[in-house]
């Protein structure tokens, strides 16, 4: 089952801009996770927020939640051509707390 | 080892032929996950090995897919009879403890590029 949703599908940046990606999801989580992704690969973990915070920073990242609305937004400021991947957020699974979903994700180009 | 290892990193097989894919987790973690990722898609979930509990099966597409993991460490997932849809990238992950419950980071490998022709 599709629990994570991001938004946009693709996003296209220059080097220095700040790049904004939205997840929306659909039940009850106790946390929410953001995960990047080069070439199609291994995915890597980048973040973790539970359900009672708001807002989490990461170096360059920053990443917020809102449990009402059942949403999360991963921004990443002054970015970087390194930055280029496709990125995931992911949440417990509805079923259970065993796993994760994933979203689509939303790939994001950087530009020099 | 350091990370999650996954071999073949590629693979290319006949249409009909079965496929082993390895995973070894890293060490001590006691839970083992195995995903698939068509081109462009999401990531999804097939199988989930925890401890000495039964594996969580309900993600695999069909009974041509099986997975085992031997010890507690090392999981192999076959692919029997493979078919042309069943080309995918098949990532293993594996956690400290159960994920969801305290949060804590699944850790991947590179995974298993399948291309069935």
């Amino acid at each position: 089952s599709q629990q994570g949703e991001e938004d946009p599908q693709a996003l296209s940046i220059q080097e220095g801009e700040n790049a904004t990606m939205n997840c929306s999801y659909k039940t009850s989580i106790n946390n929410l996770q953001w995960y990047r992704q080069n070439s199609g690969r291994g995915l890597v973990h980048l973040i973790l927020i539970r359900s009672n915070e708001r807002e989490k920073h990461s170096g360059r990242l920053r990443v917020t939640l809102d449990t009402s609305k059942k949403s999360s937004s991963l921004l990443i400021t002054a970015s970087r051509a390194a930055d280029t991947a496709s990125y995931f957020c992911a949440t417990p699974e509805s079923r259970g707390y065993s796993t994760l979903t994933f979203g689509k994700g939303t790939m994001l180009l950087v530009s020099p | 080892g350091a990370g999650v290892s996954q071999s073949p990193s590629n693979k290319v097989t006949e249409k009909g032929k079965d496929v082993e894919l390895r995973c070894d987790p890293i060490s001590g973690h006691t839970a083992l996950y195995w995903y698939r990722q068509s081109l462009g898609q999401g990531l999804e979930f097939l199988i989930y090995f925890q401890g000495n509990s039964a594996p969580d099966k309900s993600g695999l597409p069909s009974d041509r897919f099986s997975a085992e993991r031997t010890g507690g460490s090392v999981s192999t997932l076959t692919i029997q009879r493979t078919q042309q849809e069943d080309s995918a990238v098949y990532l293993c992950a594996s956690s400290l403890v159960e994920q969801g419950s305290s949060g804590n980071t699944i850790y991947f490998g590179e995974g298993s590029w399948l291309t069935v022709v």
